[in-house]
């Protein structure tokens, strides 16, 4: 089955501060999404994403499939953005059979 | 608007005995998943139904069974509840090509 890498493990931001999370996957996709799990651990879809370039407020993702990766940025980070951030990758077709990264754990401190 | 509906949200357990969790979702997706997360790792799936009448295996699916009771519905039975089996599950569904929508979970105890 396809491999799925995330990174970093954890992080910690200062409120305001910028980040980029990393996701790598071993084969070609069809399906790429980004999750996040808030700290009462709800999943909530951030972007369904197998190529290109998506943007939701503070929130942007960039996906190159070609590349094997996507990337997750936040920008001016809010202490609401704490959580676990999980990429999930699949190549079965319409539904979504997919594989989850370990994702990154991030923590933003006022 | 509901979206995907678990019930129960806690359950404890004891060796042997067997539950079913219930899931349902009202926004007519084909597809349904069946994931468990254990503490510091991501979801693994369990089985999923890509439309209403089927069902697969995922990637964790010994001591599970499944029902996809209707377009709405899909179960989850354990049938002689063991205590690796404890952990947090979650239901979830999606259109074709479309982003998966996530229930609440179940955390499931198993002494």
């Amino acid at each position: 089955g396809i491999q799925v890498e995330q990174s970093p493990p954890d992080l910690i931001l200062q409120e305001g501060a910028n980040s980029t999370l990393r996701c790598n996957f071993s084969d070609s996709v069809n399906n790429l999404q980004w999750f996040h799990q808030n700290p009462w651990g709800q999943l909530i879809n951030l972007f369904y994403i197998p190529s290109g370039t998506k943007q939701n407020g503070r929130l942007s993702a960039t996906t190159v499939a070609t590349e094997r990766y996507s990337l997750l940025y936040i920008s001016s980070s809010q202490t609401t953005d704490s959580g676990v951030y999980f990429c999930a990758v699949g190549n079965s077709g319409g539904y979504q059979k997919v594989t989850f990264g370990t994702g990154t754990k991030l923590q933003v401190i006022p | 608007n509901a979206g995907v509906t678990q019930t129960p949200k806690f359950q404890v357990l004891k060796t042997g005995q067997s539950m079913t969790l219930q899931c349902a979702q009202d926004m007519n997706h084909n597809s349904m998943y069946w994931y468990r997360q254990d503490p510091g790792m991501g979801l693994r799936l369990i089985y999923y139904s890509a439309s209403e009448g089927t069902t697969d295996k995922g990637e964790v699916p010994n001591g599970y069974n499944v029902s996809r009771l209707n377009k709405r519905e899909f179960s989850l039975r354990l049938e002689s509840a063991a205590p690796s089996q404890t952990s947090v599950y979650f239901c979830a569904s999606s259109g074709e090509y479309q982003p998966q929508h996530f229930g609440d979970g179940t955390r499931l105890s198993i002494l």
